[in-house]
Formats: structure tokens, sequence, C-alpha cells
């Protein structure tokens, strides 16, 4: 049984068009995010939300929405989708906000936009 | 800004060898470490912890770090390599609320025969 499991796995489009990301838990954490793996792995975080509520947003592009129907669920809405921003998406989750929380992440998105 | 650098992009050792990944932190207060490691083609998953208590810390699969605040490294090291230990090493550090971790830009360990 998938803790944190994202779909689709895959996901190859062109550019300008709209994708999503799902991202689902089931471990009862409060807070998600969402972090972008380039071609290179560097890992950054993108968004994070505890308890449905936005606390971290880094300066990502605002083609990026994220949204978070419940704790157990954040997705992110990609618009006009560009070159670059082919990467690795991956969830994650953790138990509050502490610091000295573990994250626990999904099994990436893989999106190529051609 | 606390930030994390590792030295050496690729590391190569033989099987029952000595692994040493190396991770460096810049940190103005007492810096919260930590250690991930990426299998091919999966999530990040946590090795160990530094979280101020003790400077020895010990993680999964035999693998162990050692905070050194004159030296400011945190060092992951393993007895005796396995085959299986072939992945991408990541240190992070905590940087912000929200429990943010801000990650290095990682360590291919190669496992030879």
């Amino acid at each position: 049984d998938t803790a944190v499991s994202q779909t689709p796995k895959y996901l190859v489009t062109q550019m300008g068009n709209d994708k999503s990301i799902k991202c689902e838990q089931n471990l009862g954490h409060d807070t998600m995010y969402w972090y972008k793996q380039d071609s290179k792995k560097f890992l950054k975080i993108m968004f994070s939300y505890n308890n449905k509520e936005l606390i971290i947003n880094e300066t990502v592009p605002n083609r990026f929405s994220p949204k978070s129907p419940d704790k157990a669920h954040l997705n992110l809405h990609i618009n006009s989708l560009e070159l670059g921003d082919s990467a690795v998406y991956f969830c994650a989750s953790s138990t509050g906000t502490s610091n000295t929380g573990e994250l626990f992440f999904g099994e990436g998105s893989r999106l190529t936009v051609l | 800004a606390q930030s994390v650098t590792q030295l050496g992009s690729h590391v190569s050792v033989s099987e029952g060898a000595l692994v040493l990944l190396r991770c460096n932190y810049s940190s103005s207060v007492p810096p919260y470490l930590f250690w991930y490691v990426q299998y091919p083609n999966q999530g990040l998953q946590l090795l160990l912890k530094y979280t101020s208590a003790a400077t020895l810390v010990k993680g999964i699969n035999g693998f162990e770090a050692e905070f050194k605040k004159s030296e400011t490294s945190f060092h992951l090291t393993k007895p005796s390599a396995h085959m299986s230990d072939a992945a991408e090493y990541f240190c992070a550090v905590h940087t912000g609320g929200g429990n943010k971790l801000t990650f290095g830009t990682g360590t291919q360990l190669k496992v030879e025969l």
C-alpha cells in the first residue's frame, strides 16, 4: 500500500499545453510538498501546504499553481508548459512543520515537454 | 543563508570497501542535517538525521554520519559497501519554517565488484 502516490508517473506533452500532476498520501500527515528535480538531479522545493494552507511558496513562475483540496491531497497544475519545465516532480509529506520532521517522498512524475 | 555542499558528484568504491560521502554545511545557527538516498527511478528516502542530540548518528542500512562543528561537516560513512548501496545520496539542511529542506547537489555512488 503506497504511502505517497503520484499520478501520472510519466507525462509527455507539447509546449503551450496545460497539465496536472496529482498526489495523495495515506500516512495521516498534515504537511505536503512539491519538489522539482532537474536533469542534473538538483532538487528544489516549490511549494508546501499545511492542513490545506500554503506555507512555502518559492520563486516559481505563476504558471505553476498548487491546490490542496484536503490535507491528504496536493495537486500541481502547470499552464502554458515550456521546455524548461521538463523535470521530475516529487511530492512529499511530513508530520506537521517541525524542522526535525522526516519527509516521505513519492516516486516522482517525469514531465517531458517537447 | 544555510546551505550544504557535497564534494564529489561521483564516488566509486569496490564491494566491501569503506564508503565516504562528503557534506559540508554553512550555517550561522546550529543546523539540522539530513542524508537522503535515491535509488534509480524512485523517490528519496531518509537515511539519517542530526538534530543536535548525539554527534554520531546511525541510520538505516549500516550508514552513519558524524556531525563535526569544528569542520562544519556531516560526512556519511559505511564500513563495507554492498552492491545494493549504489544510488544517489543527498545531504540536506533545514533552512526555514515549514520544515523546508535545502538539498545538496547529490553524490552518485557506484559499487564495483
